[in-house]
């Protein structure tokens, strides 16, 4: 059982958008930053999102970032069948003292 | 670059000792993670170091058992893994922690398996 709830799957056809939720408490995306992960199989994670919103150089704008209160959202327009992968909301958790991760969102793009 | 090694198979109770080479950057800048990843499942953060290796933190299923360690003066991190268990098999990667963890760089990842 993940600290940070994401949704297992979802999908959506090329060209269109979609988003993916990642829901926290106060003692981790509430009073942390947020940052998301794209892992494709058989490969690292890649840092997509940074500080809630910010995209590190060479990510698309395809990509965004947001946050409200001890929630975030990974948006993705677009979309490409390269997108294909499984991504992941992380922060700090200051009430365990650690870094807490989502349980992933696999996304598929029809 | 972060290139890790030392993984590989070991007997439940053993011990391993992971090791990261960082390259194109100073380690000793930053603070650096080890990050999990156990077969077809998530992510999951096991410990940090601070730049100067002056402070330390772990994720409490491995407290206790585990010892994060850093060479500025080689620009390695290290993760002595000791008492180990069949929970810990899993692919480990080494990362940078650029921003309030927030990881731009990461390894290739170190295959570790723990069984009898």
């Amino acid at each position: 059982q993940s600290v940070l709830t994401q949704p297992p799957s979802v999908s959506a056809a090329p060209g269109q958008k979609v988003t993916i939720s990642c829901s926290g408490s106060s003692s981790n995306i509430g009073n942390n930053y947020v940052s998301w992960y794209q892992q494709l199989p058989g490969t690292a994670p890649k840092l997509l999102i940074y500080d809630n919103n910010k995209r590190p150089s060479g990510i698309p704008d395809r990509f965004s970032g947001s946050k409200s209160g001890t929630s975030a959202t990974l948006g993705i327009t677009g979309l490409q069948t390269g997108d294909e992968a499984n991504y992941y909301c992380g922060t700090w958790d200051s009430g365990l003292s650690g870094g807490v991760f989502g349980g992933g969102t696999k996304l598929t793009v029809l | 670059q972060l290139v890790e090694s030392g993984g590989g198979l070991v007997q439940p109770g053993g011990s391993l000792r992971l090791s990261c080479v960082g390259s194109g950057f100073t380690l000793s800048n930053y603070w650096m993670l080890w990050v999990r990843q156990a077969p077809a499942k998530g992510l999951e953060w096991v410990s940090r170091i601070r730049g100067d290796g002056s402070a330390t933190g772990y994720a409490d299923s491995v407290k206790g058992r585990f010892t994060i360690s850093r060479d500025n003066a080689k620009n390695t991190l290290y993760l002595q893994m000791s008492s180990l268990r069949v929970e810990d098999t899993a692919v480990y990667y080494c990362t940078r922690d650029f921003y309030y963890f927030a990881m731009d760089v990461w390894g290739q990842g170190t295959t570790v398996t723990v069984s009898s």
